[in-house]
Parts: structure tokens; sequence; C-alpha cells
């Protein structure tokens, strides 16, 4: 039983690029967060997909978008890309028949490099 | 605002000593809270979780306690081995909106052999 996969797991990009991170959730999983995490901090949220929609945002501008698919996949998108981008992607995927009584399950991240 | 956070940033342990984690928060609608251990180069690992409606709970070594009146949360794990060395995060939420998580900053946790 595959866990959260994410791809890839690391990326150096340059400012004011755009880049694309991936996720598939846990399976029997329908939900997908996307958290940053910079060196030293604790994961901040960034928003949750469900059914294909985004059900909730943290405080994050709109540079930072993303996308559910059918099969409850998930990517996360940053555009204009900044240096304090630099951080790692997490992405957690949990079941919302649970009623929100289960803990998120968390992939190895995608580490973010930005020269 | 909403905040979790450890009272230290760092913990040295002997191991096979018993190891206690402390946490605070400060969202009095969170019911729901959720220890994670994350060590180097990957991501957070679930290792327990407590409802509202209980003030401890008990696990393979370890036991979160849980301490409304203070809004205050322990991981206590016992017998403290090499491979417990990682960073430990408390988190929490409501019950109810499992929507985003409350992260604190982390305890870093060494065995000292």
């Amino acid at each position: 039983d595959a866990g959260v996969t994410q791809s890839p797991t690391h990326l150096i990009k340059t400012r004011g690029q755009q880049v694309t991170l991936r996720c598939s959730p846990k399976s029997g999983h329908d939900t997908v967060s996307w958290y940053q995490q910079a060196l030293g901090q604790g994961p901040q949220f960034i928003f949750q997909y469900y059914e294909e929609e985004e059900r909730q945002r943290g405080n994050f501008p709109d540079r930072f978008s993303g996308h559910q698919f059918p099969n409850y996949s998930s990517e996360l998108n940053v555009n204009a890309l900044l240096l304090g981008d630099s951080a790692l992607y997490l992405c957690a995927s949990s079941f919302s028949g649970t009623g929100g009584s289960q803990p998120q399950h968390f992939g190895d991240g995608t580490r973010l490099s930005i020269l | 605002g909403e905040s979790v956070g450890l009272h230290l940033p760092t913990l040295s342990v002997q191991e096979g000593d018993n190891s206690i984690i402390n946490c605070a928060y400060s969202n009095s609608a969170s019911d729901y809270f959720i220890w994670y251990k994350q060590e180097s180069g990957k991501g957070p690992q679930f290792i327990i979780d407590i409802r509202s409606n209980m003030d401890k709970r008990q696990g393979q070594r370890v036991t979160v306690l849980l301490n409304k009146t203070v809004k205050h949360l322990s991981l206590q794990i016992a017998a403290t081995q090499p491979g417990d060395s990682a960073v430990y995060f408390c988190a929490e939420r409501p019950l109810s909106n499992d929507y985003k998580l409350s992260f604190g900053a982390g305890t870093t946790v060494t065995v000292r052999a």
C-alpha cells in the first residue's frame, strides 16, 4: 500500500521562473493539502483540495495555485519565483469520509531551491 | 491568532531514558491534536493523536497527555532509542475541520549513546 508520493524530490530554479510540483495521495484518500516548510520551521498550510476544488487557503499569495485531478492526485504551481520561496514543499492526504477524525499523512516533500 | 508552540527547541536524552516533549497551544477551538516525527530528509510521520474528550492516550512506547485547562500537551517516549532522534512537531485543528493543520516550530531530540 503506497503512501503519499511526491515528485520531483529536488528542484533548482531561478528567480522569476515557474514551477510545478506533483503529489499522489495515499491509496483510499481523496483530499490533498499542501504545506511549505522553511528551514528550521514547522510546516505552513498553503491550501487544500477536495473534489477537484480548492476548499481552504492559507496566507499565501495568488502566485501559489493548485489543481486536483479526478484520480485525486494534485499539483502545486508557483509563478514568478522569489528567493523566499526556497523551502520544502509537503503534500498531505486524508480521507474525507472519516469526518476529520483521522490524521493527515505526509509525503517526503520536494526540496525547492531558488537561485 | 492561532498558534501552536513548543517549550524547548532542543532536547538531549540519554539512550534508555524517558523523553518528555512539551507543547502549548492557544486556539480554544482546537479539539484534535497530533504529534508528528520528522527525520532528516523525510516528511512528517504520524506518531499519535488525541481528541479533546481525552486526557491521555497511549501507543507503542509513546504517551500523549492533554491538559485543556492550561492548553498544554506533551509527548512521552519510553526507553528512548537512537532511532528516536528527530524533530517532533505538535499540530492542532478543530476535529470537524479537516482543513488546515497548525504546527509549532518543533523540538529537536538528540539521543546520546
